[in-house]
């Protein structure tokens, strides 16, 4: 699976907006993007996945430039309750066996 | 069905006993994956479940740790004679069995082990 860089930590304030980058170089052709959310003493959940271009849902927009190699999560008018790590990972959908987490994006939100 | 489970939530063993973790996994998947989760650290991948079919051990997964998924639904996870070391937390997840993109896995809430 494709290794992935980004950033250890990221603060912002409520209400704002927030992007956290994902680099991928090595992704392959049939790779997805898929970001993960994890709350401290619970297991990582799916936020959004996406394979070229934009790709938004209820939670977050993810922004796939045209040659893959980074990612951009983004989460609107961020609250408290985003303080979270945000896992992004890249691989085959269905046909991986695995998962392959980082160490995540620890990002801080505050009034 | 609200998701996947674990139990227990919490396990506090202490060094040299044996420990056993169940994990119910959303009824209609049929893939299921263990994972260890030290703190500070992404979840590092442990096992793997096709229905009841173990297809895939990480190297993390020694001769004394044991899964198991009989009959393709629940599963259970054993480590044996448990170290130090082993404290963490251990965390599953399901997922349906797709190809293409939009697919995901439901992980449960995690059993955190201490051993003392």
């Amino acid at each position: 699976l494709a290794k992935t860089t980004q950033p250890i930590s990221m603060d912002s304030y409520e209400g704002q907006e927030v992007n956290i980058t994902c680099s991928h170089n090595n992704i392959a052709t049939n790779d997805y993007i898929t970001w993960y959310q994890q709350f401290p003493s619970q297991g990582p959940r799916f936020i959004i996945q996406g394979y070229k271009t934009k790709v938004t849902n209820e939670v977050a927009s993810l922004f796939i430039p045209a040659d893959r190699k980074s990612s951009t999560l983004s989460l609107p008018r961020v609250s408290l309750s985003d303080t979270a790590v945000y896992y992004c990972l890249v691989g085959v959908p269905g046909t991986a066996s695995k998962l392959t987490f980082g160490t995540g994006t620890r990002l801080q939100v505050t009034l | 069905d609200t998701g996947v489970s674990q139990d227990p939530r919490h396990k506090i063993t202490k060094r040299g006993q044996n420990v056993t973790f169940r994990c119910d996994p959303i009824s209609e998947h049929n893939r299921l994956y263990w994972y260890r989760q030290t703190l500070g650290q992404g979840p590092e991948f442990l096992t793997y479940f096709q229905n009841e079919a173990q297809l895939e051990k990480s190297r993390l997964l020694s001769d004394r740790f044991s899964a198991e998924r009989p009959k393709g639904s629940f599963s259970t996870l054993e480590i044996q004679r448990t170290e130090q070391g082993d404290s963490a937390m251990y965390l599953c997840a399901s997922s349906p069995s797709a190809l293409g993109g939009d697919t995901e896995a439901f992980f449960g809430q995690g059993t955190r082990l201490t051993v003392v």
